[in-house]
Parts: C-alpha cells; structure tokens; sequence
C-alpha cells in the first residue's frame, strides 16, 4: 500500500535562512504523481507543485525548489530565503496512477515557523 | 475562475444530530472528491466522484456517511447521526482529467465540523 513520511512534524527558522521539507513515499505502482500543497493559516489548501514519476527534472519556481530522487523515493522541498508568509503547514501527497484510483494519499504534513 | 467553494465554513452540532455539508467544485470538473482531516491525523481519502457517480467510496468510514452529487455538478456530504469522532476538517477538492491522464486536485477552504 502507498504511504507518504514527513518527519519533521515542526520547523522553525529565522527569515532569510533556507529551509528543507522532506517527504519520502512507498508504492508499488511504476506510474505515480507526487504533490506539495501549503495551508497556510486561513485553513485552505493550495497547490504548489505535481511532479509525475518519469520526470526526475527539478524543478525551481522562484524561491522554491523541489529535488525528486527515485532511488531514495524522496521528494523534498526547500524554500530559500525564507519569509514570514511562508509560515503554514505544508504536505506532500501521492497518488497512484496504475490502479486508477485518483485518491491522494497525504503526510501528516509538517508545520513552518519562519520568525522575522 | 472561481475556485472550489464549500458552505458552511464552521459547523457546530450535537451528538446524534444531521449535517450536511457542501461543495461547488470548479465549473467544467467532472472529478469531485470528499477528504477529512480529524484532529491530529493525515488528510484522508473519502471519495470520488466521477460527474454524478461515485467511482470510488473506498475511503467511507460507515454507513453513516452519504454523499451525493445529483446532476454532476455540486455535491452534498450528509453525516448522519453525528458522533463525537467525526469532528474535524472536511475537504473538498475537483480535477478534470486531460485525455484520461490525472490531473491536479484543487481544494476548497473546507468545512470544520465539531460534534459536541
């Protein structure tokens, strides 16, 4: 069955240092999508990345980065320079495109503190 | 475009009472998914839509739950009796799928649910 860690259950970090969130993931599928989504404190979710399974590329969208490594099933995120608004709870999701099914399996997210 | 929506925002009930919950998803989905969130634990899976069917309720706690998305547009969540332990996040999310690839969920705010 799928599964999704993130172990780091809290952060905390000074504005402008760098930080990394990891997310390690298990399945059994060889076609897979693996998501970031960021719910900051007014409760919802918002989706900040969709990574497929055969595209190992990463990826640098301004402050943000992800680094996807199949052979560590990792796929981690960073934020350099980190601001304030970056505060929020952030999960990491996998869905399993060979079974059909659409359902997202997520981590128990972890929880960014950038102080000012 | 307008985002997913979900009404109401907070819901506060009894023990043994009926709630229903809503959700709009983005107009042109055809993919409707239900999530919850209780205190302390992942985001999990309840189910799919598919326009008005329901293509997987594998994630269904009990049969007190029921879902329905008449027409295939909104979809309704009724809980029914309420217990103390469905209290929590209630997630709403939609995708269209690009010729039958997955593709990315949006979610609304949610709706928090407590049963007193």
């Amino acid at each position: 069955a799928q599964k999704v860690t993130q172990a780091q259950t809290e952060i905390s970090v000074v504005e402008k240092e760098d930080v990394t969130l990891d997310c390690v993931y298990e399945t059994r599928d060889t076609t897979y999508y693996l998501f970031w989504y960021k719910q900051p404190p007014s409760g919802e979710l918002v989706f900040l990345i969709r990574r497929n399974s055969f595209d190992e590329q990463n990826e640098i969208s301004g402050r943000y980065s992800w680094n996807f490594q199949k052979s560590t099933s990792s796929f981690n995120f960073t934020i350099t320079a980190s601001q304030v608004v970056d505060s929020a709870v952030y999960f990491c999701a996998l869905s399993e495109a060979g079974t059909g099914r659409r359902a997202l399996t997520f981590g128990s997210g972890t929880r960014l503190q950038v102080q000012p | 475009e307008a985002g997913v929506t979900q009404f109401p925002s907070h819901s506060v009930i009894e023990k043994g009472q009926t709630v229903t919950l809503r959700c709009d998803p983005i107009s042109g989905h055809d993919n409707l998914y239900w999530y919850r969130r209780v205190m302390g634990k992942e985001i999990k899976f309840l189910l799919h839509f598919v326009k008005e069917s329901k293509q997987d309720e594998s994630g269904m706690p009990n049969n007190r739950f029921l879902a329905e998305r008449t027409g295939g547009t909104y979809s309704t969540l009724k809980v029914q009796p309420a217990e103390l332990e469905d209290s929590g996040v209630y997630f709403c999310a939609s995708s269209q799928d690009i010729a039958g690839i997955p593709n990315t969920q949006y979610f609304g705010p949610g709706t928090r649910l407590t049963v007193l």
